[in-house]
């Protein structure tokens, strides 16, 4: 069984500070893990996924997130947070070359100015 | 590559009847699509497998004579809600894979239904 835990399911920052999501993950395989974002009433877009290559994964518009598999973690993070960020995060657990893909509760970020 | 779209974005019918959204892959072909429910504020909950010439995989709870599923090409998958009714107003929204690159999903731009 596979499952993702997003420990927030509201993360408020200041523009230009820190972000942090949270995503824990159970998995009974070798899971591949992903991040999408979702604007308001738009569809879901990649961030960043990691598929047992390097624990240290770069996504785009300056993401990025580390495997822990001892701590069973893929916590999303950004060095400076822009307006534009502003959306529903979803961590995305899944079993290497199984259709299976669960979705976490989903976390929404504001940035204040 | 690997882009999705759904038609229609956005829909709203009467009580009763049934509405058709259709998946498409549009620069490449997709043996397996996959239909989604958002609810608002809600994440996405997984409704079934579309698998090309074959019959859909329902998840379980899903009702598959309410929601149902064609997957006739490699490159479209429609979803046709029979006698809608207002609970059934939601966010759906669909995804491919691309074949030979593991289990990544593509997803569609959603359709949003409301039911009056």
């Amino acid at each position: 069984a596979q499952s993702v835990t997003q420990l927030d399911s509201h993360v408020s920052v200041s523009e230009g500070t820190p972000v942090l999501l949270r995503c824990n993950y159970s998995s009974s395989y070798s899971p591949s893990l992903f991040w999408y974002v979702q604007h308001p009433n738009k569809g879901l877009q990649l961030l960043l996924k990691y598929t047992s290559a390097a624990t240290l994964v770069k996504g785009i518009n300056g993401f990025e997130a580390e495997f822990k598999k001892s701590e069973t973690s893929f916590h999303l993070t950004k060095p400076s947070a822009h307006m534009s960020d502003a959306a529903e995060y979803f961590c995305v657990v899944s079993p290497y070359n199984n259709n299976d893909m669960r979705f976490g509760a989903g976390t929404r970020l504001t940035v204040k100015p | 590559g690997a882009v999705v779209s759904q038609h229609p974005s956005r829909v709203i019918c009467k009580s009763g009847t049934s509405v058709k959204i259709e998946c498409r892959s549009l620069d490449f072909q997709a043996t397996t699509m996959f239909w989604y429910r958002q609810f608002p504020k809600k994440s996405l909950m997984l409704m079934a497998t579309s698998n090309e010439g074959s019959k859909a995989t329902y998840e379980q709870g899903v009702e598959k004579d309410k929601f149902l599923i064609n997957h006739a090409s490699l490159t479209l998958s429609t979803l046709t809600v029979t006698s809608a009714h207002p609970e059934d107003s939601s966010f759906y929204i669909c995804s491919a894979r691309v074949p030979r690159r593991g289990n990544e999903q593509f997803f569609g731009p959603g359709t949003r239904l409301t039911v009056l």
